[in-house]
């Protein structure tokens, strides 16, 4: 089975603080995903990865930037948190057109 | 970008009842999946089914690509199968993937 993991199941952080948020898998995948889950607005696209290095906006890219040094680990950067970054945070990754495999999300609160 | 419509929104069922989920989306695709949304935020992947049909146990699905919609299919219901419901889609662009865009969900109560 995929295996998604993500860094923290909870966490909590002050404005301005520059937060990490981190992806490993374990299959090899070539393509990785991060969305933010919000009451009323659903699952929506922060920014994928299709491959090493190389990086593509989603619906909503601003206020973040992602990181692919190594294959398996995608990490998402807010630099500069802010109130409104408050949300349920999912990573996600793929081989090719196959399917989707998720995480178990990281609740952040931004104080 | 490609839409994605889900219904009913809301369902309340009694446990053994039976249910059938709809999702219609706007253009083609690439990618269809079926997901389980768990009360601790899981996402449980349930199908992968850019077309035809599946069955998993009680749960089954059916694509019908050429019109734009996809089916899921909950039989004999137990308080388990609560949760919210997302269907979700992709397009793929130059070849590659390109994020998955989800419907609103349904939200499944099953009470016993």
């Amino acid at each position: 089975d995929v295996k998604v993991t993500q860094s923290s199941r909870y966490l909590v952080k002050r404005t301005g603080e520059k937060v990490f948020l981190e992806c490993v898998q374990d299959m090899d995948h070539e393509n990785m995903f991060w969305y933010r889950q919000d009451p009323g607005l659903g699952l929506r696209l922060i920014y994928f990865s299709y491959d090493v290095k190389m990086k593509e906006k989603g619906d909503i890219p601003e206020g973040y930037s992602v990181s692919r040094e190594k294959k398996e680990r995608f990490s998402l950067i807010l630099e500069s948190a802010s109130t409104n970054q408050t949300s349920m945070y999912l990573c996600a990754s793929s081989q090719g057109d196959g399917p989707q495999h998720f995480g178990d999300g990281t609740r952040l609160s931004i104080l | 970008g490609i839409q994605v419509e889900q219904s009913p929104p809301d369902l309340i069922l009694q446990e053994g009842a039976n249910s059938t989920l709809r999702c219609n989306f706007s253009d083609s695709v690439n990618n269809l999946q079926w997901f389980h949304q768990n009360p601790w935020g899981q996402l449980i992947n349930l199908f992968y089914i850019p077309s035809g049909t599946k069955q998993n146990g009680r749960l089954s699905a059916t694509t019908v690509a050429t019109e734009r919609y996809s089916l899921l299919y909950i039989s004999s219901s137990q308080t388990t199968d609560s949760g919210v419901y997302f269907c979700a889609v992709e397009r793929y662009s130059g070849g590659g993937a390109d994020g998955l865009t989800f419907g609103k969900g349904t939200h499944l109560i099953i009470q016993p």
